[in-house]
Formats: C-alpha cells, structure tokens, sequence
C-alpha cells in the first residue's frame, strides 16, 4: 500500500524554524517527485513546494521562497522540508503528496500541522 | 498565476440526487503536448485530499463510475451521477499546467 507519513510539525514562535519529514513507503520513492501542499485553518489548499525525483529541479511558491528549503534522502525514502524564519501566516496543516508524472499529484499523506504564533 | 474559480461554494444534496460543480480557470490549460492539466480532488471530513480525476475527464484507480469530469480549454465541470453518503466533503479543482501549481476555493457537498 502506498503511504506518505508526514512528521516534525508543531507550535513555534514567529521567526523560528521547523523541519518537517515524510516517510514514504509501498512505492519506489526514488522514481518519484514530490511536492509539500499546505492548507491553513479554514482555508483552501495552497502548493508550496516541488523537487524532482533527482532532486535536479527544484521549484519553490514566492510565499516561501528563500525560506523554506526542500530536500530529500532516496535511500532513506523521505522528503523533507526546512522552514525558516517562519510568519504567522505559514501556519497551516502541511501535506507531503506524490507526482505520478506530468504533474499528476496523486497521492496525499494525512498531514502534520504547524503552528506560528508567540 | 491561474486563477482556479469555482462554483458554488457549497451544495445540499438529497441521497440519489444528481450534483454538479464548476471550475473555471483564467488560462486554458490546454498543453502543447494535447493533455489538460486539470484534477479534482475530494477531502473528506478530517482527511487529507484524494484523487478523483486526472486530465479533465480521467477517473483514478478506485474512483466509482458515478463520477465524470468534462470540460475544455477554461471550463470544466464535475458531476456526481446519484449522491451517496460517503461523497460528502469538499471538492477542489487543481491546474498543474504552470508553477505556481493553484487550486479551486473548493465547494462543500453536504447531504441533505
């Protein structure tokens, strides 16, 4: 079964900075680019960043450009993301989801929240 | 960017009865390549989104037939042949033609 487990979000003051983590499995993970989708309270879904399966493209929303960092590990099957310098406005629930190819997300893990606020 | 509209915003509807959401966009998301860049997802009560539909009018692995999407260039639409329970959520249009890859504001199907 193909899974997305996301981990590593929390409650952390403006500015801070957060790591979050998706664990993949049930799938070749290193065939596969990834991107973080995030949704803050209430609200609806907002793309936030995409890393091809080789991590040789690399493409950022101008909301988080410069401050959040994507990666990942394909012998560890994770993917990660480096939140820096974080707003009240990156709070939000966080989803790692999978490409299929030509841009078809089809795959969403359940979720990890953060919360900026002091 | 795309900007992905869609209407309505919620819609109440009876067991067996047929249902219908819009999502306009305002680029085509026709590709060079022959392919429509358009996806509609369902997030359910406390769950994270699933695919419904890939390419306009494709239905995802698993996806129960009573689910169709149509539609060209700008406008599109998702219909629900006869409403079941379980379809209850909110739906979202998505575009993955161009960065920043943008969804629909997203319309809430309840069941009356």
């Amino acid at each position: 079964e193909v899974q997305l487990v996301e981990s590593g979000g929390g409650l952390v003051q403006p500015g801070g900075s957060l790591r979050l983590s998706c664990a993949a499995s049930g799938f070749t993970f290193s065939s596969y680019s990834m991107n973080w989708v995030r949704q803050a309270p209430g609200k609806g879904l907002e793309w936030v960043s995409y890393i091809r399966s080789s991590s040789s493209n690399i493409y950022y929303a101008d909301s988080v450009k410069g401050r959040f960092t994507i990666s990942r590990d394909n012998a560890k099957n994770s993917l990660y993301l480096q939140m820096n310098s974080l707003r009240a406005e990156d709070t939000a629930v966080y989803y790692c989801a999978r490409d299929a190819g030509e841009w078809c997300v089809d795959v969403w893990g359940q979720g990890t929240t953060v919360i900026v606020s002091s | 960017d795309i900007v992905m509209t869609q209407t309505p915003l919620s819609l109440s509807v009876t067991p067996g009865q047929p249902a219908s959401i819009s999502c306009k966009s305002s680029q085509s998301l026709l590709h060079s390549d022959g392919k429509t860049f358009l996806y509609w997802y369902l997030q359910k009560p406390g769950q994270s989104p699933q695919l419904l539909i890939y390419e306009v009018s494709n239905r995802f692995s698993g996806v129960p037939d009573r689910f169709s999407g149509s539609g060209s260039g700008t406008d599109f639409t998702l219909k629900i042949r006869r409403v079941e329970a379980e379809d209850v959520g909110v739906y979202f249009c998505m575009q993955t033609i161009q960065l920043p890859l943008t969804f629909g504001g997203g319309t809430k199907v309840e069941i009356k």
